[in-house]
């Protein structure tokens, strides 16, 4: 079945340094994409979203390019800061209601 | 003005004991869904409701049972709980057309 592989964390950077945090999906039509964010204790909260291929969706620094060549959508953001600390999940929107979510990443940014 | 809100935040609570969380949304969306997170942080959706129809549900055991009174409302109501039924659930809800879903803040249920 439809899937999303992201990366395993906790992924550890200092503050300034740039983050890549990798996710594949399957390649079962033209999904739309997005990268979810979750902070401690809270909900998730849409962070940014591409819904063809080629597309870059972006917000508050972090980017993510559609790939459909690679079934890849990277998040990357240049320069962390301490409060990007949170869980970062990637999903696919199977069919029209099926949201399917990669297993997160915690990244942890140290001052 | 809260997007997606549901109650209660927190629910402790025995073996054996019936429980329901509830879930609105003010968003105008016509699509709400229920999806649990285990202690890993996984996620996997439960069920789906398009129109207040049924439309996915996830091998969720029959001690699960959904209901949406309206298109605004998704309650989810928990039969003889398991202490496996421990997570935090999150309602959500979208358009339905493609595009992103919406989340609560989650209710975090514990059966002790």
């Amino acid at each position: 079945g439809d899937s999303v592989t992201q990366m395993e964390g906790p992924v550890t950077l200092s503050e300034e340094a740039f983050l890549t945090i990798n996710c594949t999906y399957t390649a079962t039509g033209y999904p739309s994409l997005f990268w979810y964010v979750q902070y401690p204790g809270e909900g998730l909260q849409l962070l940014l979203k591409a819904t063809k291929a080629d597309d870059k969706g972006s917000n508050k620094g972090f980017e993510a390019t559609y790939r459909k060549e690679t079934t890849s959508f990277h998040l990357e953001k240049g320069s962390v800061q301490v409060s990007d600390s949170a869980v970062y999940f990637c999903a696919r929107l199977t069919g029209t209601y099926k949201y399917i979510f990669g297993t997160g990443t915690r990244l942890k940014v140290l001052a | 003005d809260t997007a997606v809100s549901q109650t209660p935040k927190y629910l402790v609570t025995q073996m054996g004991n019936d429980k329901s969380i509830k879930c609105e949304q003010n968003l105008g969306h016509d699509t709400m869904y229920w999806y649990k997170q285990d202690s890993k942080k996984f996620l996997k959706i439960m069920f789906s409701y398009n129109n207040k129809e049924l439309i996915i549900n996830e091998t969720v055991p029959n001690r699960f049972s959904p209901k949406s009174p309206d298109k605004a409302h998704l309650n989810l109501h928990i039969n003889s709980l398991e202490l496996g039924d421990s997570a935090v659930y999150f309602c959500a809800s979208s358009r339905g057309t493609g595009a992103e879903a919406f989340f609560g803040q989650g209710t975090r249920l514990t059966v002790v």
